[in-house]
C-alpha cells in the first residue's frame, strides 16, 4: 500500500526564517511525486512534480528536492503570504493509478 | 482559473436523505477525482474516472456511487447521508494523470445533520 507522511503537521515560522517541510512516502515504483499548496477554503493548488532523486524544482521562495525515499519543500526566507498547508502526494507507476495524499504540513509565517 | 466548477459550494442535509454533489470540467479532459478531506486524515480518493461510463473506487467509497455520463460531468451520490460524510469535498481533473498532478475545484463543504 502506498503511503505518504508529512512532517511537521504545523510549523510557526518567523518572516525570514528559513526552514524545510519533510514528506515521506513507500511506494512500489515512483512515477511522480507532487507538491501542493491549500489555502483555507480553497482547492489545493499545483507546485511541482519530481520525477527521479536528485531532481530539485524552484518557484519564488519554495524549492522542492527528492531522495529516494522523502523529498523536501525549503522555503527561504518566508513571507506572511507563504501561509498555508503544504501537500505532498505520491502516484505510483503503473498505468495512471490516482495520486496518493499526505495529511500536509500547515504554515504559519508570522511577521 | 482552470474550467473546473463544483455545485453545490455548500449543503446542509438529514441523516438519511439522498445528496449528489456535481462536478463540472470544460477542459476535456479524460480523467475525474472525487476526494473528501478531514481534520487528521487529509485528501482520501473516494472515485474516479478515467472516461464516460469508465469509474473505479478509491480507499473511502463505502455509502457512496457516481456517475460520469458524459466528459464534463462527474456526480458523487450519497444514497443515504450519515454524519461521518460530513467533511468537504474535492473534485479534481487530469488530462493524462502525470506530469502537472491534478487541478481540483474550490470544494463542496457537506454538513449531515
Amino acid at each position: 500500500e502506498d503511503q505518504v507522511t508529512q512532517s511537521p503537521e504545523a510549523l510557526r515560522l518567523q518572516e525570514g526564517e528559513s526552514s524545510s517541510l519533510n514528506c515521506s512516502y513507500t511506494v512500489s515504483g515512483l512515477r511522480g511525486l507532487f507538491w501542493y499548496r491549500q489555502d483555507p477554503g480553497k482547492g489545493p493548488e499545483f507546485l511541482f512534480t519530481l520525477y527521479s532523486a536528485g531532481e530539485e524544482k524552484e518557484k519564488e521562495r519554495l524549492k522542492a528536492t527528492l531522495t529516494k525515499k522523502e523529498s523536501f519543500l525549503h522555503i527561504t526566507a518566508p513571507k506572511p503570504e507563504d501561509s498555508a498547508t503544504y501537500l505532498c502526494a505520491v502516484q505510483r507507476n503503473s498505468g495512471n493509478t490516482p495520486l496518493v495524499f499526505g495529511k500536509g504540513t500547515r504554515l504559519s509565517v508570522i511577521a | 482559473d482552470a474550467g473546473i466548477t463544483q455545485s453545490p459550494r455548500h449543503k446542509v442535509t438529514e441523516t438519511g436523505t439522498p445528496v449528489t454533489l456535481r462536478c463540472h470540467q470544460t477542459e476535456n479532459h479524460r480523467y475525474m477525482y472525487w476526494y473528501r478531506q478531514d481534520p487528521g486524515h487529509g485528501l482520501r480518493l473516494i472515485h474516479y474516472s478515467y472516461g464516460v461510463k469508465d469509474t473505479d473506487k478509491g480507499e473511502v467509497s463505502d455509502g457512496y456511487s457516481v456517475s460520469r455520463s458524459k466528459t464534463e460531468d462527474f456526480l458523487l451520490t450519497l444514497e443515504s447521508a450519515t454524519s461521518s460524510q460530513t467533511s468537504v469535498y474535492f473534485c479534481a481533473i487530469s488530462e493524462t494523470g502525470t506530469a502537472y498532478g491534478y487541478t481540483f475545484g474550490s470544494g463542496t463543504r457537506l454538513t449531515v445533520v
